[in-house]
């Protein structure tokens, strides 16, 4: 079982709507959580961070972590052809190394 | 603030050969991860320094080695080449006691 897993996707949305990304993680004691946007060619650019459970908003981006299902996810509202990209779950244990999802390709559909 | 700076952004080299990547953190942070990245196998963790102190290692082979220097910045080198090592390197650098990372521009390493 991969540590950090996530649908490679192409997850495709017509634009406006909600995009929807999925991550879950193996280890019961993962405390912070990271959502990655990384463009074609570009390095990866952090979007989201989330370290307790319940849902974090910024802007059109929401954020969802559930520890007990050990499953974090992120909400795109009103998705944008500029959204998108690959996005890319990381999961973290204090100061530890950071486990990196193979990331979720998302294309916008104008 | 400037950001994380990597060079050289490009490289080509043939098999056997070995590489030297650098890295410069931004200001303040003294710590500093590599990162592999490749279609297959997404973004793998190489190693992480720490006031020039290896902290963490992922698991690639002892040809993949790193230092750091006082001020902070960073090298990597891979030897004896192969062709699987053909990737993006990213290194990331973070502020003491938090988890959250930022990445340079990565360099892109061709193996003939």
């Amino acid at each position: 079982q991969k540590e950090v897993e996530q649908n490679s996707g192409p997850l495709s949305v017509p634009e406006g709507a909600i995009a929807s990304l999925n991550c879950t993680y193996s280890d019961r004691v993962s405390q912070s959580f990271f959502w990655y946007r990384q463009y074609s060619g570009k390095s990866p650019e952090l979007i989201m961070s989330i370290y307790s459970n319940g849902d974090k908003e910024d802007g059109r981006f929401t954020a969802q972590l559930n520890k007990a299902s050990q499953y974090v996810s992120l909400l795109i509202r009103d998705s944008q052809p500029s959204d998108s990209a690959t996005y890319l779950c990381a999961v973290t244990r204090g100061y530890q190394k950071v486990t990196f999802g193979t990331g979720t390709k998302l294309q916008v559909i104008p | 603030k400037a950001g994380v700076t990597q060079t050289p952004r490009y490289l080509i080299k043939t098999r056997g050969q070995q590489v030297t990547l650098s890295c410069s953190p931004i200001s303040g942070h003294r710590s500093v991860s590599w990162y592999q990245q490749t279609p297959g196998q997404g973004l793998q963790f190489l190693f992480e320094y720490f006031s020039e102190t290896q902290r963490n290692k992922g698991n690639f082979p002892g040809r993949f080695s790193g230092r750091q220097f006082s001020n902070s910045r960073s090298e990597m080198n891979v030897s004896t080449l192969e062709l699987g090592d053909s990737a993006l390197y990213l290194c990331a650098s973070r502020q003491d006691y938090t988890d959250t990372q930022y990445f340079g521009p990565g360099t892109r390493l061709t193996v003939l």
